[in-house]
């Protein structure tokens, strides 16, 4: 099973920042946590990750909280191609199984 | 790179028929992913290789379904005999261990 939850669906106006949020109450140590997205039909594709410190990239901004329990995609400055179902997950860098779960569904609404 | 290589892109057959996936992964990527994506199931990872030795096959349906990975640039997925139920989009995904997973573009079934 997944090791994180995340809200089931979300909207955002074009323009504004999207946040998206997760929760991952049982991370241990070494995990990192893992950020992608899916568009459309697309395979999922990796936009960030990070394992205490907050982390950014061209694509996106990674909060993660102090004791490591819950975490914050933020994408800036969202639009319409930025809708798509982004996916939070766990990942040891010693054990290889990566599961998803079923995501947040972001729509970036004109 | 040409990234994750996947065929075929679509693949329509009859119940019954063997079915066979293919992937070819990014160079010097030493994990590969197997998933398969439905509507109702979401994404779900069917097996797992490191250095081309499975890993983790208990995402494996059914003895119906069976993977391998004879080198480091090749593995498939085979499905035999193929039923309505496995129409899916199945992904291939290879990252070095630990490291983000890229992925291929998928192989769409449809099981008539």
């Amino acid at each position: 099973d997944a090791k994180t939850t995340q809200p089931t669906s979300m909207d955002c106006a074009e323009g504004r920042a999207a946040n998206l949020p997760c929760n991952h109450s049982t991370i241990s140590g070494n995990e990192y946590v893992y950020w992608y997205r899916q568009i459309h039909s697309q395979g999922p594709q990796y936009i960030i990750h990070g394992l205490k410190n907050n982390e950014t990239n061209e694509m996106a901004s990674l909060i993660i909280t102090e004791d490591r329990k819950s975490s914050t995609l933020i994408l800036p400055h969202a639009t319409l191609r930025d809708t798509a179902v982004y996916y939070c997950i766990v990942r040891s860098t010693s054990y290889d199984k990566v599961i998803f779960g079923p995501g947040t569904s972001l729509s970036v609404i004109p | 790179d040409a990234g994750v290589i996947q065929s075929p892109r679509h693949e329509v057959t009859e119940m019954g028929q063997e079915v066979t996936l293919r992937c070819k992964p990014i160079s010097g990527h030493n994990s590969l992913f197997w998933y398969r994506q439905t509507m109702m199931r979401g994404l779900e990872l069917l097996i797992y290789f490191n250095n081309n030795v499975p890993i983790d096959d208990s995402g494996m349906p059914e003895d119906r379904f069976s993977a391998k990975m004879p080198n480091a640039s090749f593995s498939t997925l085979k499905i035999q005999p193929s039923e309505p139920r496995d129409s899916a989009v199945y992904f291939c995904a290879s990252s070095y261990v630990g490291g983000e997973l890229f992925f291929g573009e998928g192989s769409r079934l449809t099981v008539l």
